[in-house]
């Protein structure tokens, strides 16, 4: 079974300067997805980003951007440019590519909690 | 295109009753998810429906239950309520178009809050 880590409960940023959020998987799957959600407090979850683990280059969405390390099974987010709309929870998420295993089956880490200081 | 629709919004019931959670997904798409979020267990996975099969199922009692219309609006049941199944339970859909789940995104709905007394 999958298993994913997110090792900071809680981060603080200063408004406008970058945070980094740390994520481990652990999986024997070669092929797979992982993904970043934000849920706000709202409890909207919403998509940040999204990574292809057959795809080296790391994705990249306006201010945020990912580090995917898949040999040390390491997919950390990066926030630039702070802003206050990005106080929430984050969740890391790894979704298997083999879908007769899994079917759409989304296995999440425990979050991380971002403070953004005006 | 209007997102995933969650009803009722807010839930109070009593252990020992039962209760039914809707959802309705992005037009178009096919399968509908279900989780579980709660403080001390995090998101855990319910299960997942397509074309009004049930693809996969998490480690839940049998209590927990679901079924998908062919519309692919989604509900799922919990009978005989615990004080542990009070949480937030969330849908999410994808578009799904052949089956495979490949590349799929999954949307989320803004979620169901069950308190159970």
């Amino acid at each position: 079974a999958q298993t994913v880590t997110q090792s900071q409960p809680e981060m603080s940023v200063q408004e406008a300067e970058t945070v980094t959020l740390s994520c481990t998987y652990d999986t024997s799957e070669s092929d797979y997805y992982l993904f970043w959600y934000k849920q706000p407090p709202s409890r909207q979850m919403i998509l940040v980003i999204r990574q292809e683990a057959y795809k080296q280059q790391n994705a990249t969405e306006n201010r945020f951007s990912v580090n995917f390390q898949k040999a040390a099974k390491s997919f950390s987010l990066k926030i630039s440019d702070s802003q206050l709309g990005d106080a929430a929870m984050y969740f890391c998420a790894y979704r298997s590519a083999v879908i007769k295993a899994a079917g759409n089956k989304l296995t999440f880490g425990g979050g991380t909690r971002v403070l953004v200081k005006p | 295109k209007a997102g995933v629709t969650q009803t009722p919004r807010y839930l109070i019931k009593t252990r020992g009753q039962q209760v039914t959670l809707s959802c309705s997904p992005i037009s178009g798409h096919r399968s509908v998810s279900w989780y579980q979020q709660t403080p001390g267990q995090g998101l855990q996975f319910l299960f997942e429906y397509f074309s009004e099969t049930q693809r996969n199922k998490g480690n839940f009692p049998g209590r927990f239950s679901g079924r998908q219309f062919s519309n692919s609006r989604s509900e799922m049941n919990v009978s005989t309520l615990e004080l542990g199944d009070s949480a937030l339970y969330l849908c999410a859909s994808s578009l799904d178009s052949q089956g495979s789940g490949y590349q799929e995104t999954q949307y989320f709905g803004p979620g169901t809050r069950l308190l159970v007394l």
